[in-house]
């Protein structure tokens, strides 16, 4: 199967810092990427999204970053706020289908 | 703000019994999945539907499983014979076209005894 992983499982940050969660795919033919945010026994929560023809896209407190050289992606969150802690995943679409992979997940901690 | 609806929010039955989660999806949109996550792990892709049939499908998703659309709103994934490792999260997920956003529920938790 495809790969969509994550540097790092677990990220602490003090409350009103910055914070960056990468993530890492495997399939140059992806186009499409979504970050997802998950709190404890919710769904995914749709955050921000970007197609491959692009490589930054801005939300609210919010910023991905794509590198198609290296295949990497970056959720940056500014001023992060307690109410940022979660599971944030990244997800791929390869352009081919409806389907997307997911990477297994950062779990983020905002410190007060 | 719609939503996707998915019941019940957790189901316990029996290693064998078949189950059937439903989901209510938001009512424009006109792509439909199933999603799955074993606890602690990665969401994993089962099936997509879409003008009434499924459009793709994982390895996951095989003779056990089934989905339906059995009127304008709702949309079911049964599992027949249930194994212990099918206890998971579901996530029902609806979009209004491919390749775009999908919207999640919340969630059904299978625990299978």
């Amino acid at each position: 199967g495809e790969s969509v992983g994550l540097h790092l499982p677990t990220l602490s940050v003090q409350e009103g810092d910055n914070s960056i969660i990468n993530c890492a795919y495997s399939n140059s033919a992806s186009d499409y990427f979504i970050w997802y945010k998950q709190e404890s026994g919710k769904g995914p929560q749709f955050i921000i999204d970007i197609r491959s023809n692009m490589d930054k896209r801005q939300g609210q407190r919010v910023t991905v970053l794509l590198n198609k050289t290296v295949k990497h992606l970056s959720l940056q969150i500014a001023a992060t706020q307690p109410g940022d802690s979660a599971v944030y995943f990244c997800a791929e679409n390869l352009g081919t289908g409806n389907q997307f992979y997911f990477g297994t997940g950062t779990s983020l901690t905002v410190i007060p | 703000e719609p939503e996707v609806t998915q019941t019940p929010s957790h189901q316990v039955t029996q290693m064998g019994q078949e189950v059937i989660l439903r989901c209510v999806p938001i009512s424009n949109h006109l792509y439909f999945y199933w999603y799955r996550q074993i606890l602690g792990q990665k969401v994993e892709f089962l099936v997509s539907f879409y003008n009434n049939e499924i459009s793709e499908k994982s390895e996951i998703f095989d003779d056990q499983f089934s989905v339906e659309r059995p009127d304008g709103s709702n949309f079911t994934l049964k599992i027949r014979s249930t194994k212990l490792e099918d206890s998971a999260m579901y996530f029902c997920a609806s979009s209004g076209s491919g390749n775009t956003e999908a919207f999640f529920g919340q969630g059904t938790r299978l625990t299978v005894v």
